[in-house]
């Protein structure tokens, strides 16, 4: 059974600072892995994929990593912002579904 | 390109009744996949839609179900409401079920 565990549980950090979130999965069978971003009480927005052949994905100011046999990502976040401020949720994606870590709730203070 | 649409985005319900809630999925998307998101909890698989038929389905009882329309539209059905039942329900759309899923805004069920 595919277990997803995110940490830390929750970040907060002044504004400007480069940061790291980590996620951690028992089974390296995966097809792929996608990085969410989650504000209160809405829904999730996509923010990186990456394919089970791949290493990383880059957009913007994020860079996703994956290593499918340590069991390990990471979603860098260069120069944080104000805005970045939210819940960020990994998955990976088995057969027919998605697991959900629990998420790091980042907060970024002005 | 029209996103993940949800409705409607709240409901309130007693325990022990019904609910039906709607999700059309993204154009060009033929999956639709339903997770159930506690409070302060990743969400969790309910079940999947594939070609109007269910493909693969998560720890819910069979009070959960769903259906999936021809223009790949889906319902997530809920009889005998419980306390527990009180979540944000994610629909989330893609396109032979892999290659990255597009999520709604989710509805958020309140069981009273």
């Amino acid at each position: 059974k595919q277990e997803v565990t995110q940490i830390p549980a929750a970040l907060s950090v002044p504004e400007g600072e480069n940061l790291v979130l980590n996620c951690s999965f028992t089974d390296s069978a995966i097809y792929n892995l996608q990085w969410f971003r989650q504000d209160p009480g809405k829904g999730l927005t996509s923010l990186l994929l990456i394919q089970s052949s791949q290493r990383e994905q880059t957009s913007g100011r994020l860079n996703a990593s994956l290593d499918k046999s340590s069991g390990r990502s990471t979603l860098y976040i260069a120069a944080s912002q104000p805005g970045d401020s939210a819940t960020y949720l990994c998955a990976v994606q088995g057969a027919q579904k998605l697991v959900f870590g629990q998420g790091t709730r980042l907060t970024i203070n002005p | 390109e029209t996103g993940v649409t949800q409705s409607p985005t709240h409901l309130i319900k007693t325990r022990g009744q019904q609910v039906t809630l709607r999700c059309s999925s993204q154009s060009g998307h033929n999956t639709v996949s339903w997770y159930q998101q506690a409070l302060g909890q990743g969400p969790q698989f309910i079940f999947q839609y594939y070609r109007e038929e269910e493909n693969g389905r998560g720890n819910f009882p069979p009070r959960f179900s769903g259906l999936q329309f021809p223009n790949y539209s889906s319902e997530l059905n809920v009889n005998a409401l419980e306390l527990d039942d009180s979540a944000l329900y994610l629909c989330a759309s893609s396109l032979d079920g892999g290659g990255g899923y597009t999520f709604g805004s989710g509805t958020r069920l309140t069981v009273v």
